[in-house]
Formats: C-alpha cells, structure tokens, sequence
C-alpha cells in the first residue's frame, strides 16, 4: 500500500523560509514523479512543482519560481520542498502527490495528508 | 495555458443525481480527471482517464467526455458525498497539471 506521511504544521515569520517533507512507503520511491499543490484557505489546487528522484530533474510553477526548491533523498525516500521568502498570502495547507504517468496519462493517484504553514508576524 | 471552467457550485436532494462538469477549448485531446476533497481532508482519486475508476470508489461515481466537456456524474446522492470537487489535466508543453477551480457540491 502506497503511503506519502507529510511532515507536522508549521508556523513561520514573513521573510523566512519552510521545508516540508513528504516520506513515501510502497512501490519504487525514485522512478515515480512527486509533486507539490498548495491550497489556500477556501481557495482550490495550485501545482507548485516537480521533481523525478531517479533523475533529479525538477520543474517549478512560474510562480514560484524564484522561492521553492524541492530535492529528493533516495536513501529515505523522502521529498522535501522549501519555499523561501515567506508572506502571508503562503499561508496554506501544502499537499505532495504521487504521479501516475502511463501512455501520455498522468495524474496524481495518492496524496499525503497535506501541512499547514502559517505565516504571521 | 490551459483553464478549466467549473461551476462554483451544485446542489442536490440526497437520492437525486449530481452532474459536474469541467470545459475547455478542445479538452478531447486530453485525458480528464477527477477528485474529491470533503472538508479538512486531502483530495483523492475518484475518476481518471475521463471515465475509470480506482479501486474502492463506488460505482455511483462516473466520468465522461465529449467535445469540450467533461461531466462527473453522481448517482444516488448522499450525504457523504458532500464535498469540492476538482477536475484536472495534464499541460504536455509545460509539464504539470492544471486544474479546473472546483466544484462544491451540497447535498440538501
């Protein structure tokens, strides 16, 4: 069975940085696509970014950019994603997903249990 | 880029049948894909490749295409099927998902 166990909530100041880990149990952790989607309070799913752990070959949202970074540790399989620079308007609930690619299919078939982050002054 | 369209919101008597849909210029050429987010909880799965269904989803959950649209259809609405719910594709040119703006469905 498929796991992602995100890290616990998070509380940061405006100006600083979050690293939110995601640690996945079941199939092969590095030739699967992990991805990150925000939510913000009473908003919908904005894609983040990417990362391919066999590959190490990473793709950001526009958006984003400039401010998140998210690496891979094949040895636990673990993903993490930073995101620097933090305002308030950071403030959601941040989700990893699992990517399921086949014959130019992909979508995210597991999740994990999304963190909080908060920024507040 | 791609934007999917979605009504904000549908309503429905429990029994009754719900019909989400998700437009786009051209959307037959991808493959669509649905989620269900009850409050306080992550997405899940619930319809991919327009109109299958991953294990342990119930059969009064269905997907289908055609032309610009794609409907998610609920049969025998009850309660616990209320929920937002989120259609999505996939952008190939850029590599990464693309979601429609979700759906709240409300079971009267």
């Amino acid at each position: 069975q498929v796991q992602l166990v995100q890290s616990g909530a998070e509380v940061k100041k405006p100006g600083s940085s979050v690293k939110v880990s995601c640690k996945t149990a079941g199939g092969t952790f590095n030739t699967y696509t992990i991805t990150w989607v925000r939510q913000a309070p009473g908003q919908g799913l904005e894609w983040m970014g990417r990362i391919i752990p066999m590959f190490g070959t990473t793709n950001y949202a526009q958006k984003f950019q400039d401010r998140v970074s998210i690496t891979a540790d094949e040895s636990t399989s673990t993903v993490y994603m930073q995101l620097s620079s933090l305002r308030s308007e950071d403030t959601a609930v941040y989700y990893c997903a699992r990517v399921f690619s086949s014959w130019g299919s992909f979508y995210l078939e597991y999740w994990g249990q999304g963190t909080l982050v908060t920024v507040s002054s | 880029s791609y934007v999917l369209t979605q009504p904000p919101s549908v309503s429905v008597a429990p029994g009754q049948t719900a019909r989400i849909t998700c437009g786009r210029d051209n959307l037959g050429t991808n493959s669509v894909h649905w989620y269900q987010q009850r409050p306080g909880q992550a997405p899940v799965l619930v319809v991919y490749d327009d109109s299958d269904r991953p294990s342990g989803i119930p059969e009064r959950l269905s997907g289908s295409s055609s032309g610009n649209t794609a409907t998610l259809t609920i049969s025998r609405v009850e309660a616990g099927d209320e929920a937002d719910y989120y259609c999505q594709v996939w952008d190939i040119s850029s590599d990464h998902p693309v979601f429609g703006g979700g759906t709240k469905l409300t079971v009267l």
